[in-house]
């Protein structure tokens, strides 16, 4: 069964990055069927699409956010991460990383349980 | 790249069926037949519920149906229950391997 963790600190200075990490649990992380990607969710608010990375480390972005935004990925550890530069409170949201089906353009199978980010001094 | 509409709110008694619309444009529904729904309780990560506009993914009851019809998909459950009381999310493809969400809808099993 595919388990995705998210991990990092839950609170961010303004103007700061914000750096999460997903440890993927399973046999499906280097395949090409998927990519690996970060949704988030204001609290109270919708879903976002942050982006999304392929094993071979190709990455797309939200166009809104592609100037503060990187996602990498750690073959070695099973791991993706998130980086998001020059935080506000509006960056304050629930991050969850997630499994991508490539096959039909991104949807979603697999989430990690969320991980809240809050952005204050 | 905006965000889908969707209502926020939406209600049906037990047994009774209920749609809830998503409604984008010619570059993101309208163009593309990769529609997703998700569930998501308080609390809780979403639940992936439906993809390319209609199909479930295992284990999602046929109580659950998509379809889509010009730049607006709709989501129905059929034979509501306790447990379909729920936040529902849309998402759709949008072109340059980008995907856009919707704003949510509340269920509420009256």
């Amino acid at each position: 069964q595919l388990q995705l963790q998210e991990s990092g600190p839950g609170l961010v200075k303004p103007s700061e990055t914000l750096s999460l990490t997903c440890t993927v649990s399973g046999d499906s992380f280097s395949s090409s069927h998927y990519s690996w990607g970060w949704i988030r969710q204001p609290p109270g608010k919708g879903l976002e699409w942050i982006g999304t990375i392929f094993y071979s480390g190709t990455t797309y972005y939200n166009p809104s956010l592609k100037s503060r935004v990187t996602i990498s990925v750690d073959t070695s550890e099973n791991q993706f991460s998130l980086k998001l530069t020059s935080v506000t409170a509006a960056d304050t949201a629930v991050y969850y990383c997630s499994r991508h089906v490539v096959r039909v353009k991104y949807s979603v199978d697999y989430w990690g349980q969320g991980t809240l980010v809050t952005v204050s001094s | 790249q905006s965000a889908l509409t969707q209502p926020p709110s939406a209600s049906g008694s037990p047994g009774q069926s209920v749609t809830i619309s998503c409604t984008g444009t010619s570059s993101d529904v309208g163009a593309y037949n990769y529609v997703s729904w998700y569930q998501q309780h308080p609390g809780k990560a979403p639940k992936f519920m439906i993809f390319e506009v209609s199909k479930r993914p295992s284990g999602v009851p046929d109580r659950f149906s998509g379809s889509k019809s010009g730049n607006t998909a709709s989501l129905t459950v059929s034979g509501l229950q306790a447990d379909d009381e729920a936040d529902y999310y849309c998402s759709s493809y949008a072109g340059s391997n980008t995907v856009v969400f919707g704003g949510g809808t509340k269920l509420t099993v009256l």
